[in-house]
């Protein structure tokens, strides 16, 4: 069965440095895909950043960029220059993509919380 | 009005109450989803609608009761529910439900209904 661990419940940094949030998956799949969403406390899940599996290149948004490491089934969500409008819960999502049914599976999530 | 918008924004109710979630999308995408976000706990998918097609059913209690009348809308039709039910509901929305992986396929989020059974 397939499954995401987040395993930093929660997570503190100082605005303007950098961030490293850990995902680690688990599938017997060859063709998946890897987001991460940030759900402010307004409740709204907001996309931020797509990995699929047969991309070679590390996925980059802006200041989101996606550490993903294949062998070691990882894809660590990694925030340059933090703001304090970065606080939010971020969650890491898998979706099977050798199926018909797009689903995605989620983890249980990491708070951020940016202080100045 | 833009995206994915979702009504009640909140809800209480009491167990014997029947009330319904409604989410609405207008983006033109053919897919929608309800999601349940209990405290502590993974989301977790419930229903997937692709072009008004049940195609997801995630052994979801019948006392949750999915309509989607149209692309653009979807309901949950909720009734004699337990207080464990109490939870934020997602719904979310997709350019399709079967994508295969041959795109990109995000899925856009409302904000959420944050249901109360008492």
């Amino acid at each position: 069965a397939q499954k995401i661990t987040q395993t930093q419940p929660g997570m503190f940094v100082q605005e303007k440095e950098a961030v490293t949030l850990d995902c680690t998956y688990d599938t017997s799949d060859q063709s998946y895909g890897l987001f991460w969403y940030k759900q402010p406390s307004s409740g709204e899940m907001i996309f931020l950043i797509y990995q699929g599996s047969y991309d070679e290149q590390n996925a980059t948004e802006g200041r989101y960029s996606l550490n993903f490491q294949k062998a070691r089934k990882s894809a660590n969500l990694v925030i340059s220059a933090s703001q304090l409008g970065d606080s939010a819960m971020y969650f890491c999502a898998m979706r099977d993509e050798s199926y018909n049914t797009d689903k995605l599976i989620f983890g249980t999530g990491t708070r951020l919380q940016v202080f100045p | 009005e833009t995206g994915v918008t979702q009504t009640p924004r909140h809800l209480v109710m009491g167990m014997t109450n029947k009330k319904s979630l409604k989410c609405e999308q207008h983006l033109g995408h053919n897919a929608m989803y309800w999601y349940k976000q209990s405290a502590k706990k993974p989301l977790e998918l419930m229903f997937v609608y692709n072009f008004k097609e049940q195609t997801e059913n995630n052994s979801v209690p019948s006392r949750f009761s999915p309509e989607c009348p149209n692309s653009s809308h979807l309901f949950l039709h909720l009734h004699t529910l337990q207080p464990e039910d109490s939870a934020l509901y997602l719904c979310a929305s997709s350019p399709t439900g079967d994508s295969g992986g041959e795109i990109y396929n995000e899925q856009f989020f409302g904000p959420g209904t944050r249901l109360t059974v008492l």
